[in-house]
């Protein structure tokens, strides 16, 4: 089956730095890449659809100069948070469709957990 | 989308069937019913989907109403791991390039 990655899966930055986390489509290529976050006992929210090649469309209330996307390739889209605060800790969830073929389901990446201190 | 409604917790004995619900009343006629799953501190983790008919797969059983108003998944055997978080939505097919909306969920709990 197809398989999302995402790196890191864990980490803490001090408040006021940037954290880029790497989200891959290991054996399918994606054109298309969303950005979701999870806060504790909370359901995924979409931050943002990453288009490869263009930029990306960004949910209401997600601050588009504070969370950098880019979709540089066809299996890599990144997320960097920058100038992070601790409110910004959150689980963060990516996913892919395969472009290649019309299927109706979107693969998951594994999260990973976002700690600013 | 159409917007769905499950019970906020179930909970299920280890070896017996669990039956999530979910009500789904003002799907249209090209919405298709998805349920993807999410075992806590990972990614979520797609279980099955279907149109009107009902379906089976290796992970789970989906029936839906003739009316197709709600449906029901069906794990057969539950195991401790599938405790976990159970999210069922409805969309169109062609909108399979746009982003999943997912609710708050069923949360299933199963002991032994």
């Amino acid at each position: 089956g197809a398989v999302v990655s995402q790196h890191p899966s864990r980490v803490i930055c001090k408040s006021g730095t940037s954290v880029k986390i790497e989200c891959r489509s290991l054996d399918f290529q994606a054109t298309t890449m969303f950005w979701y976050r999870q806060f504790p006992k909370q359901s995924l929210m979409l931050m943002a659809t990453s288009n490869e090649g263009s930029k990306a469309t960004y949910e209401q209330g997600v601050e588009k100069d504070k969370f950098l996307i880019n979709h540089a390739s066809l299996t890599l889209s990144t997320l960097t948070v920058t100038s992070a605060h601790p409110e910004d800790s959150s689980f963060y969830i990516c996913s892919a469709r395969d472009a290649t073929g019309y299927s109706y389901e979107q693969y998951f990446g594994p999260g990973t957990r976002l700690t600013v201190t | 989308d159409a917007k769905t409604t499950q019970p906020p917790s179930m909970d299920c004995a280890e070896g017996r069937a669990a039956n999530l619900p979910c009500n789904h009343s003002t799907i249209s006629g090209n919405e298709y019913v998805y349920w993807y799953r999410q075992i806590h501190s990972q990614g979520p983790q797609y279980i099955i989907h279907g149109l009107k008919n009902n379906e089976t797969n290796e992970m789970a059983s989906l029936i839906i109403t003739e009316d197709r108003k709600s449906s029901t998944l069906i794990l057969p055997h539950a195991t401790l791991r599938d405790t976990a978080v159970y999210y069922c939505i409805v969309r169109v097919a062609s909108q399979a390039g746009t982003a999943l909306i997912f609710g708050k969920g069923t949360t299933l709990s199963v002991s032994s």
